[in-house]
């Protein structure tokens, strides 16, 4: 079992949705969960940074992280084309621990 | 801005041969990595550098090498390409936290696409 499972996708929505996307993990010691988001031929960039549970919000997209169901989501608000990219998830316990990534989820935003 | 800058953007090259991936970044960090991203497996960590002359194995080191010389550079070396290192390499910095804590966030590198035939 990989310890961060997400959903791969692609997912297709038309512009204005909103956007759920999701990963659950397995080890209880993560307590930092970051959202990245690539687009096509570039590197990942980092978008939503949250420490242990609870939600977090910036502009049009929230963080939430449920650490009793080790489960994390960014949601995205009034999606737009400029959005279609691909979102890793990302988690670690902290220190001179390294991250572990989802695989990504791919999202494409029609006009 | 931090920038993250890596030699080739594509990389075509032949089993046997020795490759070079070089990673240059402008923001004095400390923590460089080096990742490996492939369709439905993600990123991959394959080594990381706390500091110049020091290297640590990440998840899947076999098969290569590292080098940092100098703060700014951080080399992956491919002493031996083949076919099944094919793939999309990454290279990413980020700075410490008060000296004791690595910052999770990581600067990434646009990527090079490495075939080998």
């Amino acid at each position: 079992q990989k310890e961060v499972e997400q959903d791969p996708g692609p997912l297709s929505v038309p512009e204005g949705a909103i956007v759920s996307l999701n990963c659950t993990y397995s080890n209880s010691a993560f307590q930092y969960f970051m959202w990245y988001r690539q687009y096509s031929r570039k590197g990942p960039e980092l978008l939503m940074y949250t420490y242990s549970s609870g939600n977090k919000e910036d502009g049009r997209f929230t963080a939430q992280v449920d650490k009793s169901s080790k489960y994390i989501s960014l949601f995205i608000r009034d999606s737009q084309p400029s959005d279609s990219a691909t979102y890793l998830c990302a988690m670690n316990s902290g220190g001179y621990q390294k991250v572990t990534f989802g695989t990504g989820t791919k999202l494409q935003v029609i006009p | 801005d931090v920038k993250v800058t890596q030699s080739s953007r594509y990389l075509v090259k032949r089993t046997g041969e020795k490759v070079f991936l070089e990673c240059v970044q402008d923001m004095d960090h400390e923590n460089m990595f080096w990742y490996r991203q492939d369709p439905g497996l993600g990123l991959r960590l394959i080594y990381f550098s706390y500091d110049v002359k020091m290297k640590e194995k990440g998840d899947i080191p076999e098969g290569y090498s590292v080098s940092r010389e100098k703060k700014e550079r951080f080399s992956l070396i491919l002493e031996s390409a083949s076919t099944n290192q094919t793939s999309m390499y990454l290279c990413a910095s980020s700075l410490y936290l008060d000296g004791l804590t690595i910052s999770n966030e990581q600067f990434f590198g646009p990527g090079t696409r490495l075939t080998v035939l």
